[in-house]
């Protein structure tokens, strides 16, 4: 069976220092790949998704990037956070392939504190 | 990105049923209507998806109206455990999955 790993699951870094994230997909081979933030009583937003390695497409401009540098591992990094940074990051994957009844499978989530 | 509208917040009590409803009244002909929930500080889960005829499963019911421009998602049996934020998402994309603010339901025991 699939599973995703996402760790740490609490993270409490200071100002303009660097993040990384990391998620790790087990059971299945080329997944969509999937970040997430969630700010504390609010939807998701989608940050970044992947189809290959390599291959990333960012959603919203900021001070975020992310790596696929395997086929099953998703990272998520800052140079400098801000103070906006902090909340809720979730990976999630989905089958590939052109289809709209794919399911987003979810990680248990890294809650992230910038102070 | 078509849009949902949901109600912020739901109640019932324990053991009767919940019907969640979700207007989406720009759907496109081939927008799949995807639902999933959220528990207190984990990621979404799957619960149903749908496109035009009504869909059960273990978990829920979806109801889909003739025309397509809303649904409601059914909870026969609302348990404690099914408090949650429960996300209408119409799938309009083979690769985004975009969330809303969701439904917030509370179980009274």
């Amino acid at each position: 069976s699939q599973t995703i790993h996402q760790w740490p699951a609490t993270l409490v870094q200071p100002v303009g220092s660097p993040l990384s994230l990391e998620c790790t997909v087990e059971g299945t081979s080329n997944p969509n790949l999937y970040w997430y933030r969630q700010a504390a009583g609010r939807g998701l937003q989608l940050l970044f998704y992947s189809v290959g390695i390599g291959q990333i497409s960012s959603e919203v401009p900021q001070n975020l990037s992310a790596s696929r540098p395997q086929d099953r591992q998703f990272i998520l990094s800052s140079k400098k956070l801000l103070l906006s940074d902090s909340g809720f990051y979730l990976c999630a994957w989905s089958v590939s392939g052109g289809r709209k009844v794919k399911k987003l499978f979810f990680g248990s989530g890294t809650q992230l504190s910038v102070l | 990105d078509a849009k949902t509208t949901q109600p912020n917040s739901m109640e019932s009590n324990e053991e009767e049923p919940v019907h969640l409803p979700c207007n989406h009244s720009t759907i496109s002909g081939t927008d799949y209507i995807h639902w999933y929930r959220q528990l207190p500080s984990q990621g979404p889960e799957y619960v149903i998806h749908g496109l035009t005829s009504n869909v059960n499963n273990r978990m829920a019911s979806l109801a889909i109206a003739e025309d397509r421009k809303s649904s409601t998602l059914i909870l026969h049996r609302a348990t404690l455990r099914d408090a949650a934020v429960y996300y209408c998402i119409l799938r309009d994309s083979d690769y985004k999955l975009s969330f809303g603010a969701g439904t917030t339901v509370t179980v009274r025991a």
